[in-house]
Formats: C-alpha cells, sequence, structure tokens
C-alpha cells in the first residue's frame, strides 16, 4: 500500500508564479524525501527533512514537515518552465524497523511558459 | 562515475517468457532496489538488497526474483512473463540503507520499459 499520498495529483501554473505540492503519509517517519521525475527518465533525490525538522529550504525549495498531522508540503517559488516534472514524496516506516522507501502517487506539475 | 546503468532501455515479450533486467552502479553503494511505475500508481517498491548476499521482498514481488552476488549488480528476473508485467522498472541504489540516521537519497537508473504481449 501507498506510504504517502500527493496532492493535487496534477498542477498547471503560469512561470513565475509558486506550486505547492503536499503529501500525506501514515505511519511515523524518520525522514521524508522528495524527489523529481522528468519525463522519460528516473527520479532525482531534491530534498530530504528529518522527523525533528519542521521546515528546510534549498534553491528555489522549500519544505515544510507537520509531523502531528502526518503531512509535508514542497512550494517551488518562481517556477520555471523547466520544473515541468512529477514530483514526489517518499518515506521509509521507522516504527516498522524496515528498509523500504515508499513512494506517493505523485504530483505532475506543469509550468506554462 | 556511470551512476546507475540499466539494460535494456525497452524490451518486448510475449507471455510465457523468461528475461532479465540487468542493473548495475559503479558508487560502491550497500542498498539496491527495484520499483516498477505504473500510470497512476506511482512507483512501488519489487525488492532490495541491503548488501552483496542479502535480498528482500517489496510491495510487489510476486513474479519476480532476485539475487546479489556482487556489490556492483543487482539483476531482476521474470521467469514467466505475464502482461500485468507490463511496467517501466526502475533499479535505484543508496550509500546506505534505507534505516539509516543519515541523509540515504536513491539513485535512479533510467528506467527500462517492458511491454509483456
Amino acid at each position: 500500500s501507498q506510504q504517502g499520498e500527493e496532492d493535487p495529483q496534477a498542477l498547471s501554473i503560469q512561470e513565475g508564479e509558486n506550486a505547492t505540492m503536499n503529501c500525506s503519509y501514515k505511519t511515523s517517519i524518520n525522514n521524508l524525501q522528495w524527489y523529481r521525475q522528468n519525463s522519460g527518465r528516473g527520479l532525482v533525490h531534491l530534498i530530504l527533512i528529518r522527523s525533528n525538522e519542521r521546515e528546510k529550504h534549498s534553491g528555489r525549495l522549500r519544505v515544510t514537515l507537520d509531523t502531528s498531522k502526518k503531512s509535508s508540503s514542497l512550494l517551488i517559488t518562481a517556477s520555471r518552465a523547466a520544473d515541468t516534472a512529477s514530483y514526489f514524496c517518499a518515506t521509509v516506516d521507522y516504527g516498522g524497523a524496515t528498509n523500504k522507501l515508499i513512494f506517493g502517487t505523485g504530483t505532475l506539475l506543469a509550468v506554462q511558459p | 562515475n556511470a551512476g546507475v546503468t540499466q539494460t535494456p532501455k525497452f524490451q518486448v515479450l510475449k507471455t510465457g517468457q523468461s528475461m532479465t533486467l540487468q542493473c548495475a552502479q559503479d558508487m560502491n553503494h550497500e542498498y539496491m532496489s527495484w520499483y516498477r511505475q505504473d500510470p497512476g500508481m506511482g512507483l512501488r517498491l519489487i525488492h532490495y538488497s541491503v548488501g552483496a548476499g542479502i535480498t528482500d521482498q517489496g510491495e510487489v514481488p510476486n513474479g519476480y526474483n532476485v539475487s546479489r552476488s556482487t556489490t556492483e549488480d543487482f539483476p531482476l528476473r521474470l521467469l514467466s512473463a505475464a502482461p500485468s508485467q507490463t511496467s517501466v522498472y526502475f533499479c535505484a541504489s543508496s550509500p546506505r540503507d534505507m534505516r539509516s540516521s543519515y541523509n540515504s537519497p536513491l539513485h535512479f537508473g533510467n528506467g527500462t520499459r517492458l511491454t509483456v504481449t
């Protein structure tokens, strides 16, 4: 079963606007990761936020984590056409002591030039 | 470094045929894994390995076998292909296992697109 669920499933914005994607998960976690996938390619790791962190920045990316609500958000500021991709969150079921990184179903972001 | 290399890029099989999807990494990573990606389903973990000689099942292991005889290679075998195995398959590796407290992002290959008719 999916550990993470992204919302929305698809998002279309204009270049320069901000894009926000949300991820909800089900179990206790050690960290939460975000990945990007360009069409026809493998996934690329973007950012990792640990369970004791509430916010993390990397360039135009801002990730928040609310462990009480079991949710995370990924904000891309000043979006560019090159940001067009699918975005996935991924977590490990820390309480289950497994070694499985489970991905959500993803958000498809389209940035119109 | 080549990173994670998957071969072939494309494959068409008939139902009942067998084949092996190859995955190799040159980063001396401990952890390797196989995912399949289907429309609307995201990525689902098939099998993973935390080191040479050690493998375990993921979320959807049925119909697939793996082995890890070396650190570098982690082949995925389909013994008797079925149309339900039509998918894009991704291999990924990481320096440390997923329970590590340290940052352990996955490095992905570019995938194998498999069609079973």
